[in-house]
């Protein structure tokens, strides 16, 4: 049973749009919420990451928003630019282990 | 990549052979993972370490195993290779701070095909 549920698959969207990728979870355990960005070739990388007691996190052009009692969290990129195409991943842990539970992925094509 | 790095960075095998992939870490962190990422399976556990001989099952451990003699190293055996194993390969590291999880730092995979 898949802990992380991601959508969409695939995302395009023009260049100074927005772009949204949107995440759902079952754990209310879960405490610590990151998403990773991966180009081809590497691995994935921290973006920007919450925890439940926030509602919203921003840095630069990326938003977290996080529904606690929806079970759900997203990630906004504002303007969105080419260099921004990649894969993006959520995932959820908890503290035993920190062992990461990641959604499916989204490959985003920001078009020119 | 945060001090990590997986050895080798590519490699094809045959189906029943024995294949082992290294990840090296300089950050002394003591956790340690394997994952595998497979197309519209984003990256699933298959191992983790949370000592030196601390070594437990992720979700997907069928047909792997692993050892972590150091601090440093942390090994991935595939004992007998099969074609479903054809994956790219991410190691990650990371600590905890008190009991809450913290980010994970991740290697630049290995690319392993199984003929």
């Amino acid at each position: 049973q898949q802990q992380v549920k991601q959508s969409p698959q695939s995302l395009i969207v023009q260049k100074g749009g927005i772009s949204i990728i949107n995440c759902a979870y079952e754990n209310t355990a879960f405490d610590y919420f990151p998403w990773y960005q991966q180009f081809p070739g590497k691995g994935p990388a921290l973006l920007i990451a919450i925890r439940p007691d926030v509602s919203e996190k921003k840095e630069g052009r990326f938003t977290i928003s996080f529904n606690k009692s929806a079970k759900q969290f997203s990630l906004h990129i504002m303007d969105s630019q080419p260099g921004d195409s990649a894969t993006y991943f959520c995932a959820a842990s908890m503290g035993n282990f920190n062992k990461f539970y990641f959604g499916s992925g989204t490959k985003l094509n920001v078009k020119p | 990549d945060a001090g990590i790095t997986q050895s080798p960075r590519h490699k094809v095998t045959e189906t029943g052979t024995p294949v082992t992939l290294r990840c090296h870490q300089t950050e002394n962190h003591r956790y340690m993972y394997w994952y595998r990422q497979d197309p519209g399976h984003g990256l699933r556990l298959i191992h983790y370490s949370y000592g030196v001989k601390d070594t437990d099952k992720g979700e997907v451990s069928d047909g792997y195993s692993v050892s972590r003699s150091k601090t440093e190293d942390f090994l991935l055996t595939l004992e007998s290779a099969t074609s479903s194993q054809t994956s790219v390969y991410f190691c990650a590291i990371s600590e905890l701070q008190g009991r809450s999880s913290y980010e994970q730092y991740f290697g630049p995979g290995t690319r392993l095909t199984v003929t």
